[in-house]
């Protein structure tokens, strides 16, 4: 089946404009994760949903980022107030369940903040 | 210091040749250890998986746990120009903890034709 996708794959803003990015996993996955990755960097955990269950929210870095998850489908991450740090390819991913490691990744959002 | 070190390269090699790519970790928690593979502009991808100490071998690739030095590596036999693109190791506690896997920065292989 498909795998996990994210929208839009590129995104160029300004500083202080909000961005939304979506991500939609796979079909069945009731896990689902967001990660940043910075150039050269490796993968920044951000927040991690889990079913119904209240999300991890410990990753996030600051106020300005938030995001929501409708049941066990699609997600999306916003970030308000974008500042030029904030620049950075968002990966979701998905897994089957919360104790399995496997994690399926999308092809990411580049964030590029002007 | 970081809980999971990676060289991040880049490293060049021969069509052909061995690649020994390694991380090294702070966590002696640690217990389930992965190798990503991440091609340019493309989300990673899960390439070995193991549990504890050892070695586990799937064609061409070897992955190596030392948990005694908190030292793994992932070996490349007969390297292929394919293979060319960043690897990032991953590690876990348990599998229910919710943050779930710590990465590594990646390394950055190509392999020359």
């Amino acid at each position: 089946g498909a795998g996990v996708s994210q929208s839009p794959s590129n995104k160029v803003t300004e500083k202080g404009k909000d961005v939304e990015l979506r991500c939609d996993p796979i079909s069945g996955h009731t896990a689902l994760y967001w990660y940043r990755q910075r150039l050269g960097q490796g993968l920044e955990f951000l927040i991690y949903f889990q079913g119904n269950s209240a999300p991890d929210k410990s990753g996030l870095p600051s106020d300005r980022f938030s995001a929501e998850r409708t049941g066990e489908s699609v997600s999306t991450l916003t970030i308000q107030r974008t500042q030029q740090e904030d620049s950075a390819v968002y990966l979701c991913a998905s897994s089957l369940a919360r104790g399995n490691l496997e994690q399926f990744f999308g092809p990411g959002t580049r964030l590029t903040v002007l | 210091q970081k809980e999971v070190e990676q060289d991040p390269g880049p490293l060049s090699v021969p069509e052909g040749a061995i690649v020994s790519l390694n991380c090294t970790y702070s966590n002696s928690a640690f217990q389930y250890f992965m190798w990503y593979r991440q091609y340019s502009r493309k989300g990673p991808e899960l390439l070995m998986y193991t549990y504890s100490s050892g070695n586990k071998e799937d064609g061409r690739f070897t992955a190596q746990v030392d948990k005694s030095s908190k030292y793994i590596s992932l070996f490349i036999r007969d390297s292929q120009p394919s293979d060319s693109a960043t690897y990032l190791c991953a590690m876990s506690t348990l599998p229910g903890s919710a943050r779930q896997l710590t990465f590594g920065s990646g390394t950055q292989l190509t392999v020359l034709p």
